[in-house]
């Protein structure tokens, strides 16, 4: 199983772009999940989803997208990019009835 | 909502000595209580956990404890290692169904010194 994958690794945006990060696994988890890290700010939730079709806000939603059309599949878009948004993501997911979360490698992202 | 905060936020201990990061949550309900390490440039990985229901869970030189009546829990790490230097987040989560979620911590730097 390759877990939880995230593409790009690395990606520099200018402020008004839009762009799509990639997230997938192939644990057949219901549960899929995106996080931002910021320095000194932890791990903040983005948005989230429990099956395919369902999708729901999480702690800092604002700016992003998402859709959930199949169970291993769940991109984060970005519609405008804003240098707020320079971060690094994290998307993540579990099994239902699961307590424990799998993480991606994570994509680092800079908007100038 | 629920609210997760760690004390210190920075933590340097010699080689051999033992260190403790200790959370505090908010939420009452929240019944499970994982631990991350997040090394440098990498994703976080979870390192032990425990539920409400148990007070104290050990794997080899790491160790939590919760005290659901003060609503706090605490990571020891016994015997530390130049390679335990990394950032610890705790989190805690109500339930596993549809609309439980987890809540981290700010982070811990824990540094470790040879």
């Amino acid at each position: 199983n390759a877990g939880v994958t995230q593409t790009p690794k690395f990606q520099v945006l200018k402020t008004g772009q839009s762009m799509t990060l990639q997230c997938a696994q192939d644990m057949n988890h219901e549960y899929m999940s995106w996080y931002r890290q910021d320095p000194g700010m932890g791990l903040r939730l983005i948005h989230y989803s429990v099956g395919a079709g369902i999708t729901d806000q999480g702690e800092v939603p604002n700016g992003y997208n998402v859709s959930r059309s199949t169970t291993e599949d769940f991109p984060l878009r970005l519609l405008s990019a804003a240098p707020s948004q320079t971060s690094v993501y994290f998307c993540a997911s579990r099994e239902q009835g699961s307590y424990e979360q799998y993480f991606g490698p994570g994509t680092r992202l800079t908007v100038t | 909502g629920e609210n997760v905060e760690q004390h210190p936020s920075t933590l340097s201990v010699q080689e051999g000595d033992s260190a403790v990061i200790k959370c505090t949550y908010s939420d009452s309900a929240s019944n499970y209580f994982p631990w991350y390490k997040q090394e440098l440039g990498k994703r976080p990985q979870l390192i032990i956990d425990i539920r409400s229901n148990v007070g104290e869970k050990k794997d080899q030189r790491i160790a939590v404890t919760l005290n659901k009546t003060a609503k706090h829990f605490s990571l020891h790490i016994t015997e530390t290692q130049p390679e335990d230097s990394a950032v610890y987040f705790c989190a805690a989560q109500w339930r596993t169904g549809a609309n439980s979620k987890l809540t981290f911590g700010k982070g811990i730097t824990l540094s470790v010194r040879p």
